[in-house]
């Protein structure tokens, strides 16, 4: 099993362009999770899906956009971005809400914006 | 907002001390704490965890305790090794039917001197 993956690993925008971070995993896993990572703040949830179908705003979700795609695949979009908005992506994924298990993690975007 | 503290944000151990890391968090209905660990550039992965109905859980040379009065949990690492060092992430989080409300702690940076 490959576990949760992301594309692309590195990526640099200019201020404006858009973009898509692409997230897969085979664990049959029903909740998805989508998190950035800034020096000195943790991990920040952006958008969440608990199950196909569903999604919902996280913490920070502002400039950012979701798609559940099946349940495999979540995507994470971001339309015209910001300065603001570089930071390392993090993809995770866990069985089902409230079932005391782990999220997985995917190996991260490292996302520039100039 | 609900929110997780973490104390210290850096620490450096001689390797085969022990080290003590602290987080207290906000939300009174948190029920489970996993704390993770990541290396650099890599992704976080669970490393131990605890629910709010234990006190402490030991897994080897790795140690969690809970004081759900004082909202207070700590991971204590002994005789540490090189290859302990990485950034330690707390969380809190409120398990629910649809989602798992996950809070996370900035980070410890953790290194121990061979």
């Amino acid at each position: 099993n490959a576990g949760v993956t992301q594309t692309p690993k590195f990526q640099v925008l200019k201020t404006g362009q858009s973009m898509t971070l692409q997230c897969a995993q085979d664990m049959n896993h029903n909740s998805m999770y989508w998190y950035r990572q800034d020096p000195g703040m943790g991990l920040r949830l952006i958008y969440y899906s608990a199950s196909e179908g569903t999604t919902d705003k996280g913490e920070v979700p502002n400039g950012y956009n979701v798609s559940r795609l099946n349940k495999r695949e979540f995507s994470l979009r971001l339309e015209s971005a910001a300065p603001s908005q570089t930071s390392v992506y993090f993809c995770a994924s866990t069985t089902s809400p409230g079932t005391y298990y782990e999220q997985y993690f995917g190996p991260g975007t490292r996302l520039t914006v100039t | 907002g609900e929110n997780v503290e973490q104390h210290p944000s850096t620490l450096s151990v001689q390797e085969g001390d022990s080290a003590v890391i602290k987080c207290t968090y906000s939300d009174s209905a948190s029920n489970y704490f996993p704390w993770y660990k990541q290396e650099l550039g890599k992704r976080p992965q669970l490393i131990i965890d605890i629910r709010s109905n234990v006190g402490e859980k030991k897994d080897q040379r790795i140690a969690v305790t809970l004081n759900k009065t004082a909202k207070h949990f700590s991971l204590h690492i002994t005789e540490t090794q090189p290859e302990d060092s990485a950034v330690y992430f707390c969380a809190a989080t409120e398990m629910k039917t649809s989602y798992d409300k996950v809070i996370f702690g900035p980070g410890t940076s953790l290194s121990v001197i061979p």
